[in-house]
């Protein structure tokens, strides 16, 4: 679950391991759904979208899983690499309006 | 420009003093958003603009924040009377359309002192 206060969820892994990062939204009339990457001191950074009428998508090296049923979205990366080191924040789009979670601090250890 | 451009990156402001934070996106661009993004938080919607239109502001704190867009390009974002609990990263972010992904800038870091 997310953590209160100043913490943020995190998630350590290995360089070369696959990572999983979950984020569930609240909105079942969300149809649109982005995952994106934050760097610090940076924006956030588009990695990935999936609509509604799709479960999985794949990119370089991600995939993003929607689970409608249980308002669920996962993003997987493949031989995470210290580079992937960030925030991530799911962002769910039900009209206009991309509307972000509190997100993931993933750690990569070389 | 590439990509989502604002200024200034950092601002150092007193209480009580005003500001402007400006965001160029990326040109031809319909969708631009503002958003307020606290340490270790999300960012958290303040208002959208599509063209120069503001459809919707419900996501600005007080009548102190005041956002323009008056020729459907640059937009600004204007806070009056800062007060410490606005010091923030600003991000603006503008889309194709506002059903299609969002790009964004790299955020203006305002510290009220």
């Amino acid at each position: 679950g997310e953590s209160v206060g100043l913490h943020l969820p995190t998630l350590s892994v290995q360089e070369g391991d696959n990572s999983i990062i979950n984020c569930a939204y609240s909105n079942s009339a969300s149809d649109y759904f982005i995952w994106y990457k934050q760097e610090s001191g940076k924006g956030p950074q588009f990695i990935i979208d999936i609509r509604s009428n799709m479960d999985k998508r794949q990119g370089q090296r991600v995939t993003v899983l929607l689970n409608k049923t249980v308002k669920h979205l996962s993003l997987q990366i493949a031989a995470t690499q210290p580079g992937d080191s960030a925030v991530y924040f799911c962002a769910e789009n039900g009209g206009y309006i991309p509307t972000f979670g509190r997100g993931t601090s993933l750690i990569v250890h070389p | 420009g590439a990509g989502v451009s604002q200024s200034p990156r950092y601002k150092v402001a007193k209480r009580g003093q005003d500001v402007a934070l400006r965001c160029d996106p990326i040109s031809g661009h319909v969708s631009l958003f503002w958003y307020q993004q606290a340490l270790g938080q999300g960012p958290e919607f303040l208002t959208y603009f599509q063209n120069e239109a503001q459809l919707d502001k419900s996501g600005l704190p007080s009548d102190r924040f005041f956002a323009e867009r008056p020729e459907g390009s640059v937009s600004t974002l204007k806070i009056q009377r800062t007060q410490q609990e606005d010091s923030a990263v600003y991000l603006c972010a503008s889309s194709l359309r506002s059903d299609t992904e969002a790009f964004f800038g790299q955020g203006t870091r305002l510290t009220v002192v």
